[in-house]
């Protein structure tokens, strides 16, 4: 079945270094794929998304391409702040062989940056 | 613009007992989706409703049911509770237009089974 593998945590950081979270999934259809972040107590909030092969997603900083030929969609940012302190997760919907569109995500990786 | 709000925020029960969870989508949204999150993991699939059918549903037992209205809104039932029910359980919604399948998550409903 599809399945989503991400680097487990948890990454510290200083602040204004480099993040690289990686992420690989194994999908039957044509999936797009996502990144969701979950901060201290609060819900999850969609990152960005990429919905076929090659697309970047961008957002706040962070980008992440869709690699098709590596089954990959690796978040990256070029400076991270304290504010960036949270838990993401990889995820995707392969929504074309299903009836539905339900999301599957990783385990998620907790980012701690410090000032 | 109201995003997905869901009901209660916290709630205990015993095991044995049932329990029912509730969820209003966004404004525009018409699909409802349920996930559950236990503590230090990334969200598990249960079930999708569209039109007021299960349109999918995840690797989770029959004592999970659900239910969708035709202001689709949405509850999400547990009976015969276990302590391994506790989570945190959200609701998702989407616009089926959105080729993307773009999902907005409500804050959640902390159940805890004691």
């Amino acid at each position: 079945g599809d399945s989503v593998t991400q680097m487990e945590g948890p990454v510290t950081l200083s602040e204004e270094a480099f993040l690289t979270i990686n992420c690989t999934y194994t999908a039957t259809g044509y999936p797009s794929l996502f990144w969701y972040v979950q901060y201290p107590g609060e819900g999850l909030q969609l990152l960005l998304k990429a919905t076929k092969a090659d697309d970047k997603g961008s957002n706040k900083g962070f980008e992440a391409t869709y690699r098709k030929e590596t089954t990959s969609f690796h978040l990256e940012k070029g400076s991270v702040q304290v504010s960036d302190s949270a838990v993401y997760f990889c995820a995707l919907s392969d929504w074309g062989n299903q009836a539905g569109t339900a999301l599957i995500f990783g385990k998620g990786t907790t980012l701690s940056v410090s000032s | 613009d109201a995003g997905v709000t869901q009901s209660p925020t916290h709630l205990i029960k015993t095991r044995g007992q049932q329990v029912t969870l509730r969820c209003s989508p966004k404004s525009g949204h018409d699909t409802v989706s349920w996930y559950q999150q236990a503590l230090g993991q990334g969200p598990q699939f249960i079930f999708q409703y569209y039109e007021e059918e299960e349109r999918q549903r995840g690797n989770f037992p029959d004592r999970f049911s659900g239910h969708q209205f035709p202001n689709y809104s949405s509850e999400l039932n547990v009976n015969a509770l276990l302590l391994g029910d506790s989570a945190l359980y959200l609701c998702a919604s989407s616009p089926t237009r959105d080729r993307g399948y773009e999902q907005y998550f409500g804050p959640g409903t902390r159940l805890t089974v004691t």
